[in-house]
């Protein structure tokens, strides 16, 4: 089966590094996707990882590490409106992806 | 720019009633997926199709149906719509097998009284 953990709420104050973290239990993905989602609208996509490592996008970061069985998120310098849910995702080479419940961030001044 | 578009941003429909959720994406995608959000419980997958007419179940099909009579639609069926089925629907897509992330559509805010 499958199982993907993240933390249900995390605070931060804006200008700070926010690490956001998920564990799953479940083999056989080929990518680990993280979306960002604010409140009423759809998701969006931020980062993506297929091997273990750490891809940067400007401001956020993505890790994985399979063997460990876990991925963050790593958002630096955060802003207002960096305030949103943030959802990670296992995709079965495309043809299935499985998110986790989401992380609601709220970025406090 | 990419785009999936759903037919209704909010519905309220009473118990037992027929309802259609319609989805449109313009990148000649090849899978196309329907979840379910709610509280608490993340985005669940009900059905996905990677191909015209085909289709497969997801982790909570029950209840539901969908039909992809062309590539760019992809319409999911409440057959007698019930109360647990309030929630926001969210239609996606994806290039194809092995490839690519999901867009999403905005999503449908359906609410069954």
């Amino acid at each position: 089966g499958q199982n993907i953990d993240q933390p249900t709420e995390m605070t931060a104050t804006e200008g700070a590094i926010v690490q956001i973290n998920c564990t799953y239990q479940t083999s056989g993905f080929n990518g680990l996707f993280w979306y960002q989602q604010h409140a009423g609208e759809a998701p969006t996509f931020l980062s993506y990882n297929v091997l273990d490592g750490l891809e940067e996008k400007g401001r956020f970061s993505s890790f994985l590490s399979r063997s460990k069985g876990y991925s963050y998120l790593l958002l630096k310098e955060l802003q207002m409106k960096d305030s949103a849910s943030y959802l990670c995702a296992v995709s079965y080479y495309g043809q299935n992806f499985v998110f986790g419940p989401g992380t609601r961030l709220s970025v406090l001044p | 720019d990419v785009k999936v578009t759903q037919s209704s941003r909010y519905l309220v429909k009473r118990t037992g009633e027929k309802v259609f959720l319609e989805c449109v994406q313009d990148m000649d995608h090849e899978n196309m997926f329907w979840y379910r959000q709610d509280p608490g419980l993340g985005l669940r997958l009900i059905y996905f199709s990677y191909d015209v007419k085909m289709k497969e179940k997801g982790d909570i099909p029950e209840g539901y149906s969908v039909s992809r009579e062309k590539k760019e639609r992809f319409s999911l069926i409440l057959e007698s719509a019930s109360t647990n089925q309030t929630s926001m629907y969210l239609c996606a897509s994806s290039l194809g097998a092995n490839t690519g992330e999901l867009f999403f559509g905005e999503g449908s805010r359906l609410t069954v009284l």
